[in-house]
């Protein structure tokens, strides 16, 4: 199964950019990666999904190196809101059959 | 659109009890799934169903039961629950799709509930 790494914790500053990386080396052929958000007493919510290269949507960006062992999760000027875990999830679905691997997660704290 | 929702919220059982968590989705979605969530942990998938009567085993299911009758609802069941147990339980619920010729997915999570066994 691909595992995935992420860094524990991580500090910015109101208006920063943020990069948050995720590696998963044993990331098979068919595997995407999905990035969620949560907050305190919340469900992780879906903030944007990849497969190679860049995504790139109204909150975030992913990018994703040729080989796809990592993963890099942007946020742009972040603000006190976006303190929260995220997580990296590499899955593959297909057949029915599902194997889905949630990292650790990466406990963001925004500062003003 | 109510989503995905959880009941209870919370629950204290005691070692040996058992209980049912009830988690019910109004998306039409084919896939459910039910995690755990411990400090420090990450989310652990226990079971998972890709469709009205079918369930599966996920990372985590020892201890558990699952059961899907109804499309929009999906069933947690601790027999005799055990201290190590304790955790935030979530349910989520997703529709499949492809891009590009790749599987596409994105989860829809409920509030979680938060279960403490004595």
């Amino acid at each position: 199964l691909a595992k995935t790494t992420q860094p524990i914790s991580m500090d910015s500053y109101e208006g920063q950019e943020v990069n948050i990386t995720c590696s998963h080396n044993n990331i098979a052929t068919n595997d995407y990666i999905t990035w969620y958000q949560q907050f305190p007493s919340q469900g992780p919510r879906f903030i944007i999904q990849g497969y190679k290269t860049k995504v790139t949507n109204e909150v975030a960006s992913l990018f994703i190196p040729a080989d796809r062992k990592s993963s890099t999760l942007s946020l742009p000027r972040v603000s006190l809101s976006d303190t929260a875990v995220y997580y990296c999830l590499v899955s593959f679905r297909g057949g029915g059959y599902n194997k889905l691997i949630f990292g650790a997660g990466t406990r963001l704290a925004v500062h003003p | 659109n109510a989503g995905v929702t959880q009941t209870p919220k919370f629950r204290v059982l005691k070692t040996g009890q058992s209980m049912t968590l009830l988690c019910a989705q109004d998306m039409n979605h084919e896939y459910m799934y039910w995690y755990r969530q411990d400090p420090g942990m990450g989310l652990r998938l226990i079971h998972y169903s890709v469709g009205e009567g079918t369930t599966a085993k996920g990372e985590v299911p020892d201890g558990y039961n699952v059961s899907r009758l109804k499309k929009q609802n999906f069933l947690l069941g601790l027999e005799s629950a055990a201290p190590s147990q304790t955790s935030v339980y979530f349910c989520a619920s997703s529709f499949p799709g492809t891009s590009g010729g790749r599987y596409t997915d994105t989860q829809y999570f409920g509030p979680g509930t938060r279960l403490t066994v004595l």
